[in-house]
C-alpha cells in the first residue's frame, strides 16, 4: 500500500469546520482512501472512504483532489467529542493484503 | 458499541507468563485481524483469519504468539512466555469481504507485563 503524509496535530474550536489534510502522491489507480479515528482508550472506528468522486456521510465529508495525491477529510462542525487521532489509509481492494497499515495520525484537539 | 468484542478489557501478568485473549467478530463478518498497539504509535497488523483460515502473518508475530479461529466465529490470541517488550493494547476487528471493505474494531484489550 502507498504511504501518506498527515500533520502530527492540529486545533480547533468547537462547532467550528475542520480540514484534516493527507498527501498521498504515490497512490495506485486502484487505491482507495480511508480514514478512520480513533478516541482516546478506544479502538479506531470507520469514518468515511472514496476512490474518486467526494463522498459525504453524516460523519464527515472526504473531498479527494483531481489528481487523487491528495484528500482532506472536513469535520463540518468540530465537537469535544471528535477530539481524536485521524488516520489517513490507502487500500488497494484487491490486493493480497486485507490488512490496513496505520501511520501515526493527526491528533485532533478540539477547544470550547 | 461496533458490535465486535474483546475479553478481557485489561490483562496484568508477570514476565515468562502465557496469556490468552478472545475476540468475538460481528456474526456475519468472515474477516478477523488482530492488531496491535503501543503508546503514541497507530495499529500494527499482526494477523488476519478469512472464515477458520489464517492467510497472513506480519514479522511481528514471532513464534511466541499463536492465533486460532477455529470456527471461523471467535479468535484467540495466546502469548507465550511474555516479555515486557509485550505490552501494549491488542485490537481485534473483523469486516465483511468485498469492494472498500469497512473494518470494525473492538476495544482492544490492554496488556501490562510486569
Amino acid at each position: 500500500d502507498a504511504k501518506t503524509t498527515q500533520p502530527n496535530s492540529m486545533e480547533s474550536n468547537e462547532e467550528e469546520p475542520v480540514h484534516l489534510p493527507c498527501n498521498h502522491s504515490t497512490i495506485s489507480g486502484t487505491d482507495y482512501i480511508h480514514w478512520y479515528r480513533q478516541l482516546p482508550s478506544q479502538g479506531p472506528e470507520y469514518v468515511i472512504h472514496g476512490l474518486t468522486s467526494n463522498v459525504n456521510n453524516r460523519m464527515a465529508s472526504l473531498a479527494i483532489a483531481e489528481d487523487r495525491k491528495s484528500s482532506t477529510l472536513i469535520l463540518h462542525r468540530a465537537t469535544l467529542r471528535d477530539a481524536a487521532v485521524y488516520y489517513c489509509i490507502l487500500r488497494d481492494p484487491g490486493g493480497s493484503q486485507g490488512n490496513l497499515i496505520f501511520g501515526k495520525g493527526t491528533k485532533l484537539s478540539v477547544k470550547p | 458499541d461496533t458490535g465486535v468484542s474483546q475479553n478481557p478489557r485489561h490483562k496484568i501478568t508477570k514476565r515468562g507468563q502465557n496469556v490468552t485473549f478472545r475476540c468475538d467478530p460481528i456474526s456475519e463478518h468472515n474477516r478477523l485481524y488482530w492488531y496491535r498497539q503501543t503508546l503514541g504509535q497507530g495499529p500494527e497488523f499482526l494477523t488476519y483469519f478469512q472464515n477458520e483460515a489464517q492467510l497472513e502473518k506480519s514479522r511481528l508475530l514471532s513464534d511466541r504468539f499463536s492465533a486460532e479461529r477455529p470456527k471461523g466465529s471467535f479468535s484467540t490470541l495466546e502469548i507465550q512466555r511474555t516479555e515486557q517488550g509485550d505490552s501494549a493494547m491488542y485490537l481485534c476487528a473483523s469486516s465483511l469481504l468485498r469492494t472498500g471493505e469497512t473494518q470494525y474494531f473492538g476495544p482492544g484489550t490492554r496488556l501490562l507485563v510486569l
